[in-house]
């Protein structure tokens, strides 16, 4: 069963704290991306990446950090410099980055990120 | 500056009505347009694609038009259902460049 798939659906944070969103893929695509959503905001991006071991800062990648080891994950580290985490969180992917502007790109379930 | 507009913000229609969504944009150069459904706390998923060369193209009840002239979508939705219920997004994309993404139009289908 081909898609991408996030985890966890529901994330808690204490402010102060660290915490890693799992992104997985296995449609073979080598472009990833990651947006944030807030409510009556259109989505935003965070990082991309159209390869492994290379990713692009979007616009809005202050306090937030990814690395991209393998083609299938993408997980994206929310730090404490992030001044308004909370969020509706969502991974996309696409054949490849020109593809993802010019065709389609495949989102996730999301993770929605909470701080207490 | 580009932007993609979208009307009205929400909108409560009854089960087997039709309705039509807009979306302005300003983004240039122009590569292509997209609709995309998403459910309350899940990701978007893709309706329709249509480039600059393409007027209109459907989806099962859901139709979108392209006036590349005038720079304005629509999505018109047939015979609405109590599923139907969701957030429509309009992206569009900036040739070779990126996607901007609309705030979406909240549809509630009530029986």
């Amino acid at each position: 069963d081909g898609g991408i798939t996030q985890s966890p659906k529901y994330l808690f944070r204490k402010e102060g704290q660290n915490v890693t969103l799992s992104c997985e893929q296995n449609l073979n695509h080598d472009a990833m991306y990651w947006y944030r959503q807030d409510p009556g905001q259109g989505l935003r991006l965070i990082y991309y990446s159209q390869i492994v071991n290379d990713f692009q800062k979007g616009d809005i990648a202050e306090g937030y950090s990814v690395s991209r080891e393998k083609k299938e994950s993408f997980p994206l580290t929310v730090t404490s410099a992030q001044k308004n985490p909370t969020a509706f969180y969502l991974c996309a992917s696409s054949i490849d980055l020109a593809s993802g502007i010019q065709y389609e790109q495949f989102f996730g379930p999301g993770t929605r990120l909470t701080v207490l | 500056k580009n932007q993609v507009e979208q009307s009205p913000q929400s909108l409560i229609i009854l089960e087997g009505k039709n309705c039509t969504l807009q979306c302005n944009y300003t983004v240039s150069p122009f590569s292509n347009l997209r609709w995309y459904k998403q459910d309350t706390g899940r990701g978007p998923v893709s309706l329709t694609i249509m480039t600059f060369s393409e007027n209109t193209k459907s989806n099962g009840r859901y139709t979108a038009t392209l006036d590349a002239d005038t720079k304005q979508s629509s999505l018109h939705i047939t015979a609405s259902q109590l599923s139907d219920s969701a957030s429509y997004i309009c992206v569009v994309s900036e040739a070779g460049t990126a996607l901007i993404f609309g705030k979406g139009t909240t549809l509630s289908v009530s029986s």
